[in-house]
């Protein structure tokens, strides 16, 4: 089974519609990740959390909100998306304390179309 | 904040040729980690390789290897006898001592011709 799981994979939705990406992870780790991913602009950082207590804005997080709901739950809203939020989400995990070098962990991605 | 580029967008290479795909980056801190990622059409992000800016020998993992050189802040990423698996978008990170935040550069796509 996958460490770092994503649903869902593929969503296509309407202007204006509230959406949740959800992601789930068994590595353990307290630290979690949101980003974005575009043609020739690599991957943004949309919001990230060290602990269920601690939720930290990223380079692009307008338009976004997360829940981290556990250890193990981090979620993306849009509330009201637009068609410029079309992407590629990736969700990752981390553990600085493991390999001591922080490497991200990636979820599978899903992608988001915005109509 | 830091800042990692790469400037080339897409790349070719012959099957069983080498390449090198270039990577610089931007920071006042003297201690970081530095990352390259492989995304396949599957787009699943893959760790490659990883560098420790401390450790003045460069990283290497069977076919690929890196070229760090600290004073000029530049992390290039060499694939030797390039296979068709190797087809995908590199990317190359970079995270400070804090361990706060990855900072990604903007991805090279690699071709590989058989």
């Amino acid at each position: 089974d996958a460490d770092v799981t994503q649903t869902p994979r593929n969503r296509i939705t309407k202007t204006g519609k509230r959406i949740m990406l959800e992601c789930s992870q068994t590595k353990g780790h307290d630290r979690m990740y949101w980003y974005r991913q575009d043609p020739g602009l690599g991957l943004r950082l949309i919001y990230y959390s060290f602990d269920v207590k601690d939720i930290n804005k990223g380079e692009i997080s307008d338009g976004y909100s997360v829940s981290r709901q556990a250890q193990a739950k981090f979620s993306l809203s849009l509330e009201s998306a637009i068609p410029n939020q079309t992407a590629l989400y990736f969700c990752a995990t981390s553990d600085p304390t493991g390999t001591g070098y922080n490497e991200q962990f990636f979820g599978p991605g899903t992608r988001l179309t915005v109509l | 904040a830091q800042t990692v580029t790469q400037s080339q967008p897409e790349m070719s290479v012959q099957e069983a040729e080498t390449v090198t795909l270039s990577c610089t980056y931007d920071t006042s801190e003297s201690d970081y980690y530095l990352f390259w990622y492989k995304q396949p059409p599957s787009r699943q992000m893959i760790l490659v390789i990883r560098q420790e800016a401390y450790k003045q020998q460069n990283a290497t993992e069977n076919r690929f290897s890196v070229n760090f050189q600290k004073a000029a802040k530049s992390f290039s990423l060499k694939i030797s006898d390039s296979q068709l698996g190797d087809a995908a978008m590199y990317f190359c990170a970079y995270i400070g001592r804090d361990f706060n935040k990855f900072y990604f550069g903007s991805g090279t796509k690699l071709n590989v011709k058989p």
